[in-house]
């Protein structure tokens, strides 16, 4: 099974329309760290946002906000009045303590936003 | 400008070919990584080092070799026991202070097509 659930693979949406690109995560751990990146169309991944399991406060940075949600497992991604430039690969990622204490993360498989003009 | 760099960008290997490629970070990181990226598949993990001379298998390390001299140096060789080789290769570093975990660092990748 999964740990880190993208269930949407593509979302087309028209510029300034506002979007949510979802993630759900799977833990037994009470100490996990979560992420965001974007991938361009160039392929380098662009670090967005950073979350600790014991930090639940929403965020929000310009036109991105994030909703954490523990209760539901979730870690969504709000891109208020998109652009053309938002079109990328999202991707939502999962951090835990491996034996050892070493905390990799796991990513999942990515949701193709593209914003039409 | 602080960063990563992976070379080459493309690179095409015939079948039966081992084939190394290059990850180089200035950032001063202890964490270095490789994935691999298939469409639809998300970035998987290959191997990860998070010291000099010392690193890890991920999950799916098969058909695939690392090395751990330099701290800014983390090359990947692709070999030919790597049955699908055929991927978008990322590389990525992260520092180890001051959270035990901190953002990942990613290079431009590298296409590698078998032909």
């Amino acid at each position: 099974a999964q740990k880190v659930t993208q269930a949407q693979t593509e979302i087309s949406v028209v510029e300034k329309e506002d979007v949510t690109l979802d993630c759900v995560y799977e833990t037994r751990d009470t100490t996990y760290y979560l992420f965001w990146y974007k991938q361009p169309p160039s392929g380098e991944l662009v670090f967005l946002i950073r979350r600790n399991s014991f930090d639940e406060q929403n965020e929000i940075s310009g036109r991105y906000s994030w909703n954490f949600q523990k209760s539901t497992s979730s870690f969504n991604f709000t891109i208020t009045a998109s652009q053309v430039v938002d079109s990328a690969v999202y991707f939502c990622a999962l951090s835990e303590a491996l034996s050892g204490g070493s905390y990799i993360p796991t990513f999942g498989r990515g949701t193709s936003l593209i914003v039409h003009p | 400008d602080g960063g990563i760099t992976q070379s080459p960008k493309y690179l095409f290997r015939k079948e039966g070919q081992n084939v190394t490629l290059s990850c180089e970070q200035n950032l001063n990181h202890d964490a270095m990584y490789w994935y691999r990226q298939d469409p639809g598949q998300g970035l998987r993990l290959i191997y990860y080092s998070q010291i000099v001379n010392d690193f890890q298998k991920g999950d799916i390390a098969e058909g695939y070799s690392v090395s751990r001299e330099k701290k800014e140096s983390f090359p990947l060789t692709v070999t030919s026991a790597q049955k699908n080789p055929t991927a978008f290769y990322l590389c990525a570093s992260s520092a180890a202070e001051p959270l035990p975990y901190n953002e990942q660092f990613f290079g431009p990748g590298t296409r590698l097509t078998v032909l």
